[in-house]
């Protein structure tokens, strides 16, 4: 059974970084992909960018490039989304998801991550 | 990217009816469509994916159709439990994946 446990909720300064964890447990780690998606109080789901482990390489969301950046360590089976920049808005829960197969017509999320508060807060 | 719009907004049903819900692609994405539920204070669960085939454990109740831009969930009965809101997701283009803004389904 893959289970993916997220780091605990943050509160940070407007300008400051964050780095929310995920760690993955059941399954293969380097064989799926993880991505982050974010939902902002009252609001929808918004995909942030992925990560595909055994290759290194992630993609984002053209509205966080240059702003969001997402690592694993296939060592501890752990996926890594740091938010630099923060505002208000960037207030939400952040979910780490896994795509099952880095493929085409497998990029939908069927195990995901408890969630993260992330508060941003003067 | 690749544009998702969902409607209604809001789904106002009573139990034991049926809901069908629709989500649109601003281009065609194949059949690489995938319908969420989310409850509140919950991660969003993986209902329908590939457009029409249901994920491990989801009720028979629930079913997908579409392809290419025109996609339509349909819960064949509502119960109390399916009382939620609901997401498509297209993930035509590889780790560009974008989300519908979501329909409500409440009790009539």
């Amino acid at each position: 059974q893959v289970q993916l446990v997220q780091s605990g909720a943050e509160v940070k300064k407007p300008g400051s970084s964050v780095k929310v964890s995920c760690k993955a447990s059941g399954g293969t780690f380097s064989s799926y992909a993880i991505s982050w998606v974010r939902q902002a109080p009252g609001q929808g789901l918004e995909w942030m960018g992925g990560i595909i482990p055994i290759f290194g390489t992630a993609n984002y969301a053209q509205k966080f490039q240059g702003r969001v950046t997402i690592t694993t360590d296939e060592s501890t089976s752990t996926a890594y989304m740091e938010l630099s920049s923060l505002r208000s808005e960037d207030t939400a829960v952040y979910y780490c998801a896994r795509a099952p197969r880095y493929s085409s017509s497998s990029g939908y999320f069927d195990y995901w991550g408890q969630g993260t508060l992330v508060t941003v807060s003067s | 990217e690749i544009v998702m719009t969902q409607s209604p907004a809001t789904l106002s049903v009573s139990p034991g009816e049926r809901a069908t819900l629709s989500c649109r692609a601003s281009q065609s994405v194949s059949s690489n469509l995938a319908w969420y539920q989310q409850k509140p204070g919950q991660a969003p669960r993986l209902l329908i994916y590939g457009a029409s085939t249901r994920a491990t454990g989801i009720p028979a109740r629930f079913s997908g159709s579409g392809s290419g831009t025109e996609f339509t969930l349909t819960i064949s009965s509502l119960q109390s439990e399916d009382f939620a809101v609901y997401y498509c997701q297209q993930y035509n283009n590889w780790l560009l994946f974008t989300f519908g803004p979501g329909t409500k389904v409440d009790i009539k």
